[in-house]
């Protein structure tokens, strides 16, 4: 069965680094996100991606934060300074095309830690 | 604007008895919501979905979800508990009127412990 993978599983940084955290999403899917979970709080969506360009963004997602689509297989999100507080689980999702409901698939995550 | 709440943040159950995991949303038009669950260490897991058809829906491993419009609520349910059934659980509402966008809002999730 086909699934979304991400590496690195964990990654460790300083803070002020620039981390890029790499998802592969399920090749015929059209529709990428990212959602990041902080301990002890909620899956918060990030921003969703589709036609090579942002197609909506949270408020967390400012300009630190970019995506990209570098290749047509890999989904990058790209964290240019890291700051203690960016320390989550990210997860990236992807679901397929046209309109009605689908259902997002989700990678097993690269949990994030600044110190 | 969308949001979940999930009424509980653990729940204990024996194995071989019920479940019932509360959620009730707040939406400004007709949602899509959805089940996940999270194994330890595994990435999040579609268990089922309402999509505006048949209100009682089932999904995968036994569980089902019964969508309350008049309750704006969405309580998931398994009639017999399994010791693989011990994970988080979260309630999830989306806009299916937004086909490019369509983000995800999640509950806080429910943790799920099942004793032998």
């Amino acid at each position: 069965e086909p699934e979304v993978t991400q590496t690195p599983s964990h990654q460790v940084t300083q803070m002020g680094q620039e981390v890029i955290l790499r998802c592969v999403p399920i090749s015929n899917h059209l529709y990428f996100y990212w959602y990041r979970q902080i301990l002890g709080q909620k899956v918060e969506f990030l921003v969703s991606f589709y036609n090579n360009e942002i197609s909506e963004k949270s408020e967390i997602f400012d300009d630190q934060f970019s995506v990209e689509r570098p290749d047509g297989s890999n989904f990058t999100l790209k964290i240019r300074s890291t700051k203690l507080e960016d320390s989550a689980m990210y997860f990236c999702a992807s679901r397929g095309g046209g309109q009605g409901v689908y259902e997002q698939y989700f990678g097993p995550g690269t949990r994030l830690t600044v110190t | 604007a969308q949001s979940v709440t999930q009424l509980d943040s653990h729940v204990s159950v024996s194995e071989g008895t019920p479940v019932l995991l509360r959620c009730n949303y707040s939406s400004s038009y007709s949602p899509s919501l959805f089940w996940y669950v999270q194994h330890p260490n595994k990435g999040l897991q579609l268990l089922l979905k309402y999509t505006s058809a048949a209100t009682l829906v089932k999904g995968i491993n036994g569980f089902e979800a019964e969508f309350k419009k008049s309750e704006t609520s969405f309580h998931l349910t398994k009639p017999s508990a399994h010791m693989s059934d011990a994970a988080e659980y979260f309630c999830v509402v989306s806009d299916s009127t937004k086909a490019a966008g369509n983000k995800l809002t999640f509950g806080g999730g429910t943790r799920v412990l099942v004793k032998p």
